[in-house]
């Protein structure tokens, strides 16, 4: 079965800088990966979807990358600010319209 | 008009007892799921249907049921409530794994169940 590793369970910034979160993924080659941010008490809310012939995506002060030789997608947001802060899940596609998910970092961007 | 609901929000019972919880999507979307979230933040899939077909059934034990009565509801009937049912679930809808889609999943708010 798949296994999805996401870099670290939280990461600390500074508002301003910018956030890298990691995605590594082992035992499957997906067609696409997707990031979703899931604040407290609410279910994810999808932010962006890179196909595997893809290698970047950007959305505003969103970045995805997507290497699948590394087997690895890095999640970039710039000038990070406060209402940054949250968790961030990595998801691949399983088949039968599915999702494996990651099991998420929780960022934290100190003002 | 929220695109995902689910009710309860909260659900607090005790052992043995029998629950269910409802899901409602006004996306026209034909696939739903039930996922679980457990107190380490791992969402791990339950169930997916597809225009009222059962798909996925992950290892999940029977006394979880899923019901879906048309492809806009997907409900989630427990028997005999463990403590280790103790989660939040969360009910999702995409449009399946087409070229523009590509299973984007839209989620409800979830519903904290806290087994006594």
């Amino acid at each position: 079965s798949q296994k999805i590793e996401q870099n670290s369970e939280a990461l600390n910034i500074q508002e301003g800088k910018t956030a890298t979160l990691t995605c590594n993924y082992t035992n499957y080659s997906p067609a696409y990966l997707q990031w979703y941010r899931q604040d407290p008490g609410r279910g994810p809310v999808f932010l962006l979807l890179i196909r595997e012939n893809e290698k970047e995506k950007r959305k505003e002060r969103l970045k995805v990358t997507f290497d699948t030789t590394l087997k690895q997608s890095l999640f970039h947001i710039t000038a990070s600010q406060p209402a940054d802060s949250a968790t961030y899940l990595c998801a691949l596609d399983s088949g039968y319209s599915t999702l494996t998910f990651g099991k998420g970092t929780m960022l934290l961007v100190s003002p | 008009d929220t695109a995902v609901s689910q009710t309860p929000k909260y659900l607090v019972t005790q052992m043995g007892n029998d629950k269910s919880i409802k899901c409602e999507q006004n996306l026209g979307h034909d696939t739903m799921y039930w996922y679980k979230q457990d107190s380490k933040k791992f969402l791990k899939i339950m169930f997916s249907y597809n225009n009222k077909e059962l798909i996925i059934n992950e290892t999940v034990p029977n006394r979880f049921s899923p019901k879906s009565p048309d492809k806009a509801h997907l409900n989630l009937h427990i028997n005999s409530l463990e403590l280790g049912d103790s989660a939040v679930y969360f009910c999702a809808s995409s449009q399946g794994d087409t070229t523009l889609a590509k299973n984007i999943q839209y989620f409800g708010a979830g519903t904290r169940l806290s087994v006594l």
